[in-house]
């Protein structure tokens, strides 16, 4: 059984279309998160959820919305996409506490044209 | 700023060799600490993780990191490279001053040469 599993795993698309990837982890942990990695495989979190509620938005544009209708789920949603959208975009699960280590689905990668 | 810096975006050794992959970090607030791998066209797993226990953690696959607080490093090594280690290794820092986040470094490609 896959843990924490992203779909699609390759999205194509045009610029100005609105897009979403759809996240679900079954471990049962309270926390998930958006994570973007660029081309030179830079990691950057994006959004923290904890038991459905935001705790980490970092500097990304407005165009990217999360959303989470339940702890199990956190769904990313990309309005507008633009040509610097263009990355593979991983979802991450972990349990409450600081010390609890990422469990990460394997990605999507999103190329916009 | 807090960071995370890996030296070296590439790292080549011969099958068999030690393994030397650098990581430090900026901080006066100890970390926890975890070493991630990414192979090819996957997500990332989990290697090792400190979290303020032994000084000298030991992770899957054979390798292991030393959390040196005097040098604040937490280099990851193995003793003899296989093949099949060749991937991308993440560092990667959860400061408890800063929300919890998990911050990563910018990665070290590992290539291991027959």
């Amino acid at each position: 059984d896959t843990a924490v599993s992203q779909t699609p795993k390759y999205l194509v698309t045009q610029m100005g279309n609105d897009k979403s990837i759809k996240c679900e982890q079954n471990l049962g942990h309270d926390t998930m998160y958006w994570y973007k990695q660029d081309s030179k495989k830079f990691l950057k979190i994006m959004f923290s959820y904890n038991n459905k509620e935001l705790i980490i938005n970092e500097t990304v544009p407005n165009r990217f919305s999360p959303k989470s209708p339940d702890k199990a789920h956190l769904n990313l949603h990309i309005n507008s996409l633009e040509l610097g959208d263009s990355a593979v975009y991983f979802c991450a699960s972990s349990q409450q506490g600081s010390n609890s280590p990422l469990h990460f689905g394997n990605g999507t990668r999103l190329t916009v044209t | 700023a807090q960071s995370v810096t890996q030296l070296g975006s590439h790292v080549s050794v011969s099958e068999g060799a030690l393994v030397l992959l650098r990581c430090n970090y900026s901080s006066s607030v100890p970390p926890y600490l975890f070493w991630y791998v990414q192979y090819p066209n996957q997500g990332l797993q989990l290697l090792l993780k400190y979290t303020s226990a032994a000084t000298l953690v030991k992770g899957i696959n054979g390798f292991e990191a030393e959390f040196k607080k005097s040098e604040t490093s937490f280099h990851l090594t193995k003793p003899s490279a296989h093949m099949s280690d060749a991937a991308e290794y993440f560092c990667a820092v959860i400061w408890m001053d800063s929300s919890y986040k998990l911050i990563f470094g910018s990665g070290t490609r590992l290539l291991v040469r027959p």
